[in-house]
Formats: structure tokens, sequence, C-alpha cells
């Protein structure tokens, strides 16, 4: 049963255009949220985070936004660079529970010069 | 800091044979963990460890052994390789609270035939 999930494998954005990359979970214990980022033959690398006490949060050009209701996070990058192309996962971690970091399927980004 | 590193980065196994994925790092890390990325399923969570001495099953722990007597080293163990282990692995490391972005190792793609 996939608790993270990424529906979309891919997506293809113009540069200087927005990016969103979305993601839904079922576990309403997650309460901490990661976005990381994939280049091929490279370990992913931490993008940015939110917590559930947060709807919002922002660093440079990506934004995370959380709605707790819907179970959905999505990440906003404003403008899409090529140098973003990479493999997108969202994350998700009970920080009561085990220490459990549970990640989504991926999304693949292709930022078109 | 080295941060986190894992070796081989290669490996072909025949089905039947035994190997150890090696991982360590450097940070003081408290929290370690192995995952497996496959085409359409994301980073699943193998097993994972809290300190030394503590180690816990993920969301696919069958076919693997950890064990962790340093806080610096969380090795992998294959007992008996199969064709379905054929991955890439990663491992990663926190400082060891939920909400702490984890540090992920460069990868062993592993082929078993």
């Amino acid at each position: 049963d996939q608790q993270v999930k990424q529906n979309s494998p891919s997506l293809s954005v113009q540069e200087g255009r927005i990016s969103i990359l979305n993601c839904d979970y079922t576990n309403s214990m997650f309460d901490y949220f990661l976005w990381y980022k994939k280049y091929p033959a490279e370990g992913p690398t931490f993008l940015i985070s939110i917590s559930s006490i947060k709807d919002k949060n922002e660093d440079g050009r990506f934004t995370v936004f959380l709605n707790k209701s819907a179970k959905h996070l999505s990440l906003h990058i404003v403008p899409s660079q090529p140098g973003d192309s990479a493999v997108y996962f969202c994350a998700a971690s009970a920080t009561s529970g085990t220490y459990k970091y549970i990640f989504g399927t991926g999304t693949r980004l292709k930022v078109l010069a | 800091n080295a941060g986190v590193t894992q070796t081989p980065k290669f490996q072909v196994l025949k089905t039947g044979q035994s190997m150890t994925l090696q991982c360590a790092q450097d940070m003081n890390h408290e929290y370690m963990s192995w995952y497996r990325q496959d085409p359409g399923m994301g980073l699943r969570l193998i097993h994972y460890s809290v300190g030394a001495g503590i180690t816990d099953q993920g969301e696919v722990p069958n076919g693997y052994n950890v064990s962790r007597s340093t806080t610096e080293d969380f090795p992998l163990r294959l007992l008996s390789a199969a064709p379905s282990q054929t991955s890439v692995y990663f491992c990663a490391s926190s400082r060891g609270t939920s909400y702490d972005e984890q540090y992920f190792g460069p990868g062993t793609r592993l082929t078993v035939t």
C-alpha cells in the first residue's frame, strides 16, 4: 500500500515558467514532509521541507504548499531553469513515530530551454 | 567531511551469492537507513537504525540483514542474492530526529544474474 503517491511520472515545462509537482499521502500520522531532488547517477539531495503546523514554506525559487485536509502537498518552482531538470521525490515522516521516512515514486521534471 | 560514502559503486552477483554493501558517514549522525530504488517504485526503505546497536525493519526488509555496531557504519548484507534484488541501493543518514533532512550516499548499482 503506497502511503505517499506522486501520480505524475513526468512533467515538461518551458524555461522561465512555473513547475508544479504534486504529492498525496494517506497516513494522517504524517506531520513532516520533505522534497528531494535527484540527478542521474547521484544520490538524492534535500530541497525543502514543511511541518504540518504550516501551510507554506519558501526558499528562493522553491515553495512547498501543504493542504492537510486534502492530504496533499505541492512543490512550486518559479522560474524554472534547465538545471532544475531532475527527478523529484516527496517524503513524509511521522515525528511521533518510528523515524521512518516514506518516499513517493518520483516525478521526472524536464525544463525545456 | 566526506559525508555519506558507499562501496562498491557497481556489483554483479550470481544468484545465491552473498555480499555486503558498505555505508559510512562522518557527520556523527544517529539515524541511518538503506533504500532501494527501482523504476516506477521510487525509494523504498529496507532497514533503518536510530543509533548504534538499534535497527528496525522498513517497508521491504526481506532478504536483507543489517547491524549497527558503531555510529559511523551501517552495512547491508544480502545473504543469498536473488534477481529481484537487482536495484540501486542508497544509504542515508540524518542527525536523528524526524525533523531532519537525510543526506544520501552516491548509491550502489547491484545486478543479480
